[in-house]
């Protein structure tokens, strides 16, 4: 199957400061990449929608001031949280879609603000 | 508003003891349905896509079916390392590419 990388796999930062979270696709290009959330015991929650040079689209209720996302090249897509609070912890997983279905995932990045 | 609903939320097996996992869901209209496995701290890993009702796909001791409401993910003889969380997702037909996921069924297998 097709690969998709995220890095970092973890980080921890303080309160107040911001954090990149990078998604490549290893293996294919992808002009649309996806940003989930997921709290523990929960399912996946999409937060946008990034779009090979456009604006993301945000789902209802994320905050795109808070959450940047640039997907500058055909493999990589970066989530940036901004002025991270601990709220902000969580972690965060990036799909594309290799030229055809189905959608394959990034490892994940575990995000703790302390 | 396309709906996925996965049971039982939770599921302890002994080793080799065969069961089903269920995902029931209404869309308007299926492009695809997708089985994933996600293990703690890790992003999912694909393991099965179907399209029509009546398709099975099969890998290992898992076996996928599909019918026009739900969705089974089939565990024959399970071993401890199938423990993980199983998601099932699908994506309508249409212009979107957004996947709707289920809560997804904790599966333990003890040896």
């Amino acid at each position: 199957g097709a690969v998709v990388s995220q890095h970092p796999s973890w980080v921890i930062c303080k309160s107040g400061t911001s954090v990149k979270i990078e998604c490549r696709s290893l293996d294919f290009q992808a002009t649309t990449m996806f940003w989930y959330r997921q709290f523990p015991k929960q399912s996946l929650m999409l937060m946008a929608t990034s779009n090979e040079g456009s604006k993301a689209t945000y789902e209802q209720g994320v905050e795109k001031d808070k959450f940047l996302i640039n997907h500058a090249s055909l493999t990589l897509s970066t989530l940036t949280v901004t002025s991270a609070h601990p709220e902000d912890s969580s972690f965060y997983i990036c799909s594309a879609y290799p030229g055809g279905l189905p959608a394959f995932f990034g490892q994940g990045t575990r995000l703790t603000v302390v | 508003e396309d709906q996925v609903t996965q049971s039982p939320e939770a599921l302890r097996l002994q080793e080799g003891e065969s069961s089903s996992l269920n995902c029931s869901y209404t869309v308007s209209g299926l492009r695809g349905l997708f089985w994933y496995r996600q293990d703690p701290g890790k992003g999912p890993e694909f393991l099965f896509t179907l399209y029509s009702a009546g398709e099975e796909k099969e890998k290992e001791r898992l076996k996928a079916t599909l019918t026009k409401k739900e969705s089974f993910l089939h565990i024959t003889a399970p071993k401890p390392e199938d423990s993980a969380t199983y998601l099932c997702a699908v994506l309508p037909s249409g212009g979107s590419y957004i996947p709707t996921f289920g809560r997804g069924t904790s599966l333990i297998v003890h040896p």
